[in-house]
C-alpha cells in the first residue's frame, strides 16, 4: 500500500453532469499526475501539477481540469461528462517533478457514466 | 495514444515457470520503467532503467533495454500465483508518462 489515498472509489453519474475526484498525496510530495484508464487499456496522462500550478498536460479537453493545493493534495473536476469518460481515474505522486521520480500511485476511482 | 506496446497481451504460465513480456516503443526515450496492477486497481513502480543502460536487476525481475531497437523486456523467474497480474510499461519523458496496453499474465498453481 502506498500512502496515496483516492475518494470516492466508485461513482455513478449521468452524462453532462460534472464530477470531482480527490487524491490525497504521499507524505512529503509536491508533484501529482492524473490518469485516466479505460477497461483493457493502459492508463493515458491527463496532466500534472506541480507545487499548485499545471506543470503538462496530455491530450485531453479543457473539460478535465484540476487543482492542487497547499498541501499538495489534489482535485480532478470533468464536467459535462460523456459516456466514454467511464474508466478507472488514477492519481499519482512523487517527490519532485523530474521524470526519474517514481511515482506512488493510489487505489484509483472507478467512474462510470450512464 | 500510448507509447508501448506490450507482447504478448496475456501469457498464462505454470508456477514455477519464468515469465518474458516485451515492449516497444516509438520515440527517443530517457528512462524506462515497468509496473505492475492487480485487478484494475493502482500501479506498483516495478522497475526503471535509464537510456544508458542495458541490463537491470531486481530481485525475480530482469529487464533490459534495446534503444537501436526501441524495445525492452520484462524477465520474472520463478513466477508464483501472486505474480498474476497486468504489467506495463511506460516511458518517460519531461513531466509526461505514457504507457503501454499492458501484458495481463496468469500464472496458475
Amino acid at each position: 500500500e502506498t500512502g496515496v489515498t483516492q475518494s470516492p472509489t466508485h461513482l455513478i453519474k449521468t452524462r453532462g453532469q460534472q464530477v470531482t475526484l480527490r487524491c490525497s498525496s504521499q507524505s512529503g510530495h509536491n508533484t501529482v499526475s492524473w490518469y485516466q484508464q479505460a477497461l483493457g487499456q493502459g492508463p493515458q496522462f491527463i496532466f500534472q501539477y506541480y507545487r499548485e500550478e499545471e506543470n503538462g498536460r496530455g491530450n485531453f479537453p479543457p473539460r478535465f481540469s484540476g487543482l492542487q493545493f497547499p498541501n499538495y493534495s489534489s482535485e480532478l473536476n470533468v464536467n459535462a461528462l460523456e459516456l466514454d469518460d467511464s474508466a478507472l481515474y488514477l492519481c499519482a505522486s512523487s517527490g519532485a517533478s523530474g521524470e526519474y521520480n517514481e511515482q506512488f500511485f493510489g487505489p484509483g476511482t472507478r467512474l462510470t457514466v450512464l | 495514444s500510448q507509447q508501448g506496446e506490450e507482447d504478448p497481451q496475456a501469457l498464462s504460465i505454470q508456477e514455477g515457470e519464468n515469465a518474458t513480456m516485451n515492449c516497444s516503443y516509438k520515440t527517443s526515450i530517457n528512462n524506462l520503467q515497468w509496473y505492475r496492477q492487480n485487478s484494475g486497481r493502482g500501479l506498483v513502480h516495478l522497475i526503471l532503467i535509464r537510456s544508458n543502460e542495458r541490463e537491470k536487476h531486481s530481485g525475480r525481475l530482469r529487464v533490459t533495454l534495446d534503444t537501436s531497437k526501441k524495445s525492452s523486456s520484462l524477465l520474472i523467474t520463478a513466477s508464483r500465483a501472486a505474480d498474476t497480474a497486468s504489467y506495463f510499461c511506460a516511458t518517460a519523458g519531461g513531466f509526461k508518462t505514457i504507457f503501454g496496453a499492458g501484458t495481463r499474465l496468469f500464472v496458475k498453481a
